[in-house]
């Protein structure tokens, strides 16, 4: 069965960077895209970027250019965001969700990692 | 990028059909049928429910249907029951190849 593992929540001081991992299984890893949903406390979803499946092209949201990178490793079938400059509003559940090529839908999601930022 | 609008909550009685609208542009929602839905119980990751604007993947209930009109996408939940007490989010393909959820509507069943 399709599984995306992600992994452990993490603390960040403002103006670091973390790095959040999601382990795929259960399919083809490279026939698929990978997106980044984020989820405040309390709030809604936030689409943030996806990395295709070829892993030489990633689109991100107009927000999160210049402090964020998704990058893939077929080895391992793994997806990583990288968001850096960190701040308290950066706080939420991010989600990794899979695409198939142009479906236009996320049909798999992981569990999430929380990322708190706080001094 | 705005998000899309979606009422912020809807609600019904067992047994009754409610509707939620997710309004965009004509460089979203108009202008392409990749408009999908999800439904997220609390602590839970979001679930699919509806993808290209009216497509129900297997194992999601009838009970769930979708709708284009212009600018604007709507999801239909039919016969509610209790278990569909969630938040519902739509999503949209856009004109700049990004995406877009709506802001989110809380369905409480009476």
């Amino acid at each position: 069965q399709v599984q995306l593992v992600h992994s452990g929540a993490e603390v960040k001081n403002p103006g670091a960077s973390v790095k959040v991992s999601c382990k795929a299984s259960g399919y083809t890893f490279s026939s698929y895209h990978m997106h980044w949903v984020r989820q405040a406390p309390g709030q809604g979803l936030e689409w943030m970027g996806i990395i295709k499946s070829t892993g030489d092209i990633a689109i991100y949201a107009p927000k999160f250019r210049g402090r964020l990178t998704m990058t893939r490793d077929t080895s391992t079938s793994t997806v990583y965001m990288e968001l850096s400059s960190l701040r308290s509003e950066d706080t939420a559940l991010y989600y990794c969700a899979r695409e198939f090529p142009d479906a236009f839908y996320f049909d798999y999601w992981g569990q999430g990692t929380l990322v708190t930022v706080s001094s | 990028q705005s998000a899309l609008t979606q009422p912020a909550s809807v609600s019904g009685s067992p047994g009754q059909s409610i509707t939620i609208s997710c309004t965009g542009t004509s460089s979203d929602v108009g202008g392409y049928n990749y408009v999908s839905w999800y439904q997220q119980h609390p602590d839970k990751a979001p679930k699919l429910i509806i993808y290209a604007v009216t497509n129900r993947p297997s194992g999601v209930s009838n009970r769930f249907s979708g709708s284009k009109s212009g600018n604007t996408a709507s999801l239909t939940i039919s016969g509610l029951q209790a278990e569909d007490e969630a938040d519902y989010y739509c999503n949209s393909f856009t004109t700049s190849t990004t995406y877009v959820f709506g802001t989110g509507t809380k369905v409480t069943v009476l």
